[in-house]
């Protein structure tokens, strides 16, 4: 089964507005970590924001925010104000409390119109 | 600065050849993983290693190997036995397991069957 699903495979955005890549997990362990990560078209994984399922608030960086919603177990990038630099591919992923590794998503591919 | 150094950027292979893609970090990270990423598709887990001389194959090891002799450097190599190597490679490290545990990822390396 799935523990990182990303329903959107491409998405559009006009520049300077926000969008929001979905996320959703599964997982029964209490203690897990969620993370996103860009991927440009040169291969690099780029770290953008982390959130612990014991967070209270929801995690920002910058332009970045996660919408958790722990009860639907879902953890959506809100990227405000794209910008054009910022299409790239989208990577959720998840590690868990007992997890040795990162389960990572399908990706979500962001396409930023001027 | 402290990074993950993946080398070379681009490899190519000859049918029946055995390869070997270089991984090196000076994080002090003391787990290192190997990834494969096919053409917009997520990442999947060759071989990862928590421990100098020791690792656990991944849900893809048929056909590589690993080695953690040093802290530093975790080669990967792929072996004739390897029927569809043509992929990204993505070496990435976490300072230690858990889930408040982010990864440091490497560059990558293309590596093409010829």
């Amino acid at each position: 089964a799935q523990k990182i699903t990303q329903t959107q495979p491409g998405m559009f955005v006009q520049e300077k507005e926000a969008v929001t890549l979905d996320c959703t997990y599964d997982t029964s362990d209490p203690s897990y970590g969620l993370f996103w990560y860009k991927q440009p078209s040169s291969g690099e994984m780029i770290f953008l924001i982390y959130q612990g399922s014991y967070d209270q608030q929801n995690a920002t960086e910058g332009r970045y925010s996660l919408n958790f919603q722990k009860a639907r177990k879902s953890a959506n990038l809100v990227i405000s104000a794209s910008q054009l630099g910022d299409s790239a591919m989208y990577f959720c992923a998840m590690r868990e409390g007992n997890g040795q590794n990162f389960v990572f998503g399908p990706g979500t591919r962001l396409s930023v119109l001027p | 600065d402290g990074g993950i150094t993946q080398s070379p950027k681009y490899l190519f292979r000859k049918e029946g050849q055995n390869v070997t893609l270089s991984c090196e970090q000076n994080l002090n990270h003391d787990a290192m993983y190997w990834y494969r990423q096919d053409p917009g598709q997520g990442l999947r887990l060759i071989y990862y290693s928590q421990i100098v001389n020791d690792f656990q194959k991944g849900d893809i090891a048929e056909g590589y190997s690993v080695s953690r002799e040093k802290k530093e450097s975790f080669p990967l190599t792929v072996t004739s036995a390897q029927k569809n190597p043509t992929a990204f490679y993505l070496c990435a490290s976490s300072i230690r397991t858990g889930p408040n545990y982010g990864y440091t990822f490497g560059s990558g390396t293309r590596l093409t069957v010829v």
